[in-house]
């Protein structure tokens, strides 16, 4: 049963600490996505890449986040400093070739707590 | 201010009811996607829609796709418990970004 993995699953830092999250995308999978879910805001877009190349990151606070497929078997978000605002769950999800505008599958996400 | 809106936000029932969830937008969608999110876990995909007017049915759900392709409807026929959850909706324009609906909070009492 193919499955998006994410480490951590939770992370409790402070503030001005570097938070570094991490996704395995499904094998196969070339398209991969970062979202950031939270109660006020739901579920936001914030950088995506297909075949390990960065297509869009406008949905990301840049001065402080960045976004990077070393491999394809492995995305990283990163916020450096970390803020009390950050704190929301972050969701990787993947998508196969030619059908990630229609299928998407999500990981388990990282709740990020931020003091 | 969501891109789709999502009615209604919270929706309570008893075991056996149906319900109507909404998704409605101004723009036009290639597709439309739902989803169900149970706490502490990512969404699942329930289904994908393209095409004005299609109507999918999956088990007791049935999910259509308005003719102008700009809003969606869920319908659950017999609600169980089980069918508790934050049930989604995303519709995505010509690239691969998805539009999340804020979400409907379904809880099906037993």
């Amino acid at each position: 049963d193919a499955r998006v993995t994410q480490t951590p699953r939770h992370k409790v830092t402070e503030m001005g600490q570097e938070v570094t999250m991490r996704c395995q995308p499904i094998l196969g999978h070339n398209t991969v996505f970062w979202y950031r879910q939270t109660m006020m805001q739901g579920l936001e877009l914030l950088a995506y890449f297909r075949n390990r190349a960065p297509l869009d990151d406008s949905g990301m606070p840049k001065d402080r986040f960045s976004a990077e497929m070393p491999d394809a078997t492995l995305a990283t978000l990163k916020i450096q400093p970390s803020e009390p605002r950050d704190s929301a769950v972050y969701f990787c999800a993947s998508g196969p070739p030619g059908q990630a505008r229609k299928t998407q599958y999500f990981g388990p996400g990282t709740r990020l707590l931020v003091l | 201010t969501q891109l789709l809106e999502q009615s209604p936000q919270f929706l309570s029932i008893q075991e056996g009811e149906n319900l109507t969830v909404y998704c409605n937008s101004s723009s036009v969608f290639s597709s439309l996607q739902w989803y169900r999110q149970e706490p502490g876990e990512g969404p699942v995909l329930l289904v994908t829609v393209v095409t004005g007017g299609e109507v999918k049915k999956l088990k007791r759900l049935t999910f259509q796709f308005g003719d102008a392709r700009k809003d969606s409807s869920l319908h659950i026929t017999a609600a169980q418990p089980g069918d508790t959850g934050l049930y989604l909706c995303a519709g995505a324009a010509s690239d691969y970004k998805l539009s999340f609906g804020a979400g409907t909070t379904v809880t099906v009492r037993a």
